[in-house]
């Protein structure tokens, strides 16, 4: 099956850093989400983003489809962006998707 | 839109009892699945509807794991009898069609001691 990694595994950043994590994933995809995974456990969907670049506010991200990675930009960041940054794309042509083993976040004041 | 409503938020269970975890989607969504999240599998697809038929149940670790979609608005994931490695956090996410994204409900704790 696709395989999903996901880099760094960790960070650590001081409020008003930018930071960018990666996500290589190990087949070709139609389509790619990144969530977030606030502090209380609960799953944000940040952006649907089968390719291309998008923008929300401090975020944004990139996926070059063609080759398999896609990249979060977080800019300033602030201490309500700390938890875990997960990436998932389907399985084949199935709609399961598959998810990588996160990015843990944690931004300091 | 109130989003992917799930119950109960939290769970707490002696080994062996029936447990009954529901699910709301988004209205108008027609797939729904359920994730299990620990922290030594991360998230995993248990089962997926579209249209309210099961689609995918290939997740699902075993005959004790069971999940419903009686209609478009309400599914139910049940265990019985629940055993102290079923502890895990299980969302419920609805997607409106392919090529849409999903969305995540805020998850039920489950604790079986």
């Amino acid at each position: 099956g696709i395989q999903v990694e996901q880099s760094p595994p960790d960070l650590i950043l001081q409020e008003g850093a930018n930071s960018t994590l990666r996500c290589n994933f190990s087949d070709s995809v139609n389509n790619l989400q990144w969530f977030h995974q606030n502090p209380w456990g609960q799953l944000i969907n940040l952006f649907y983003i089968p390719s291309g670049t998008k923008q929300n506010g401090r975020l944004s991200a990139t996926t070059v489809a063609t080759e398999r990675y896609s990249l979060l930009y977080i800019s300033s960041s602030q201490t309500t962006d700390s938890g875990v940054y997960f990436c998932a794309v389907p399985s084949g042509s199935t709609d399961k998707l598959i998810f990588g083993t996160g990015t843990r976040l944690q931004v300091f004041p | 839109d109130a989003g992917v409503i799930q119950s109960p938020r939290h769970e707490v269970t002696e080994m062996g009892q029936e447990v009954t975890l529901r699910c709301k989607p988004i209205s108008g969504h027609n797939s729904l699945f359920w994730y299990r999240q620990t922290m030594m599998r991360g998230l995993e697809l248990l089962i997926y509807f579209n249209n309210n038929v099961p689609i995918d149940d290939s997740g699902m670790p075993e005959d004790r794991f069971s999940a419903k979609m009686p209609n478009a608005s309400f599914s139910t994931l049940k265990i019985q009898p629940s055993e102290p490695r079923d502890s895990a956090v299980y969302f419920c996410a609805s997607r409106r069609s392919a090529g849409n994204g999903y969305t995540f409900g805020s998850g039920t704790r489950l604790t079986v001691v």
